[in-house]
């Protein structure tokens, strides 16, 4: 079975500084990762995916995640952030077989202060 | 390319009518679109798969009979809650896909209020 965790459920930084956004997987097979970001009363829109090939992968917007299988982790960083980055972030695996379903994280609330 | 559109953004109504909403892929045929229902402050809880062409598949705990999805076509599918009540209420979003091992694209979401 695969499941995702996401370690902050709230993170807060400020304007021009690195964020970091924690996930880690479970697996029993070598997963696809995604993650997602969602503005507020929005559908969510795909930042980056993994799919087996480079372990780091770069997303949209100057973000970027490395899949580390040693530590089962899949974080997302930035290297500077942006007050338009303030959203809910999802770390989210994709099930087993071919149904396709994804599994979501409980999501990760980014604050940016100014 | 790859843009859902999903319809109405908003919907409110009275406690016992039916309430549709539509899931377009507007650049793409999606063989499979999903169908999720987000409570405030929550991640997403996958309702149902729909196939083109085909019954639905719903998660465990989903009443197929309360929550309609007919996928006619490789680029609509919709949702009808039916006689619908407050506890109803909630954010749907719908999302689309070109096939297998294709990344799920999702819609802007529908906010439905139920008075």
């Amino acid at each position: 079975a695969q499941s995702v965790t996401q370690l902050d459920s709230h993170v807060s930084v400020s304007e021009g500084t690195p964020v970091l956004l924690r996930c880690n997987y479970s697996s029993s097979y070598s997963p696809s990762l995604f993650w997602y970001v969602q503005h507020p009363n929005k559908g969510l829109q795909l930042l980056l995916k993994y799919t087996s090939a480079a372990t780091l992968v770069k997303g949209i917007n100057g973000f970027e995640a490395e899949f580390k299988k040693s530590e089962t982790s899949f974080h997302l960083t930035k290297p500077s952030a942006h007050m338009s980055d303030a959203a809910e972030y999802f770390c989210v695996v994709s099930g087993s077989g071919n149904t396709g379903k994804l599994i979501f994280g409980q999501g990760t609330t980014l604050q940016v202060k100014p | 390319g790859a843009v859902v559109s999903q319809h109405p953004s908003r919907v409110i109504c009275k406690s016992g009518t039916s309430v549709k909403i539509e899931c377009r892929s507007l650049d793409f045929q999606a063989t499979t679109m999903f169908w999720y229902r987000q409570f405030p402050k929550q991640s997403l809880m996958l309702m149902a798969t729909s196939n083109e062409g085909s019954k639905a598949t719903y998660e465990q705990g989903v009443e197929k009979d309360k929550f309609l999805i007919n996928h006619a076509s490789l680029t609509l599918s919709t949702l009808t809650v039916t006689s619908a009540h407050p506890e109803d209420s909630s954010f749907y979003i719908c999302s689309a896909r070109k096939g297998l091992n294709q990344p799920q694209h999702f819609g802007d979401g529908t906010r439905l209020s139920i008075l």
